[in-house]
């Protein structure tokens, strides 16, 4: 059964910094795209960062380019999202996931709130 | 950026109806990267269609996806009380994979 779930959410001042990860079981994260999706609240889902299978291609939204980086541990399973530098605007649930290919469908985890606050 | 529209914002339907969303993409997609998520409050979002027209493992038949080029639609055949969520449609073609801003299906 595939399963992806999500620590590292909590209370951070602007400014700050936090690291999400992404445990996974189920399948090989080398053999698929990974991404992160996050939602405000009362906002829509809003796709932050991929990283394709073998790590040679990382794509983020262009608010978090330069404060966000997406990165695995293959050995770990797991794919994490640095988050430096956090804005209040960056307040969201946080969701990793894995995409679909051309015949399997892809997977969500449950989220973990990120709360930017003094 | 290609940026996804859907409509309506808002669909008031009854248990037993049928649903059609409508999703329009800012520019054509040459390939069949375009999915659909159901989300409800306070859980995680789930995959209903993936490349326009394919059900994900689990998906009820009466869920289903269509379209090419620039506009695509979610069809949801009879709704069931279950059905009532937000949908959302994502093309995944170029990134950024944006995603419409979803269209909340409702009880009447």
């Amino acid at each position: 059964e595939v399963q992806l779930v999500e620590s590292g959410g909590g209370l951070v001042q602007p400014g700050g910094s936090r690291r999400l990860s992404c445990a996974t079981a189920g399948f090989t994260i080398r053999n698929y795209w990974m991404f992160w999706v996050r939602q405000a609240p009362g906002k829509g889902l809003e796709w932050v960062a991929n990283i394709n299978e073998d790590g040679s291609d990382i794509n983020y939204v262009d608010s978090v380019k330069g404060r966000f980086t997406i990165s695995r541990d293959i050995a770990k399973n797991s794919l994490y999202l640095q988050m430096n530098s956090l804005r209040t605007e960056d307040t969201a649930v946080y969701y990793c996931g894995r995409e679909s290919t051309s015949s399997e469908g892809g997977h969500w985890g449950q989220g973990t709130l990120v709360t930017v606050s003094s | 950026e290609i940026v996804m529209t859907q409509s309506p914002g808002t669909l008031f339907l009854s248990p037993g109806e049928r649903a059609t969303l409508s999703c329009r993409a800012s520019q054509s997609l040459s390939t069949n990267y375009l999915a659909w998520h159901q989300h409800k409050p306070g859980q995680a979002p789930r995959l209903l269609i993936f490349g326009i027209s394919t059900r994900a493992t689990g998906v009820p038949d009466r869920f289903s996806g269509g379209g090419s080029g620039t506009d695509f639609t979610l069809t949801i055949s009879r709704l069931e009380p279950e059905d009532f969520a937000v949908y959302y449609c994502q093309q995944l073609e170029r990134a950024p994979d944006t995603f419409g801003q979803g269209t909340k299906v409702e009880i009447k």
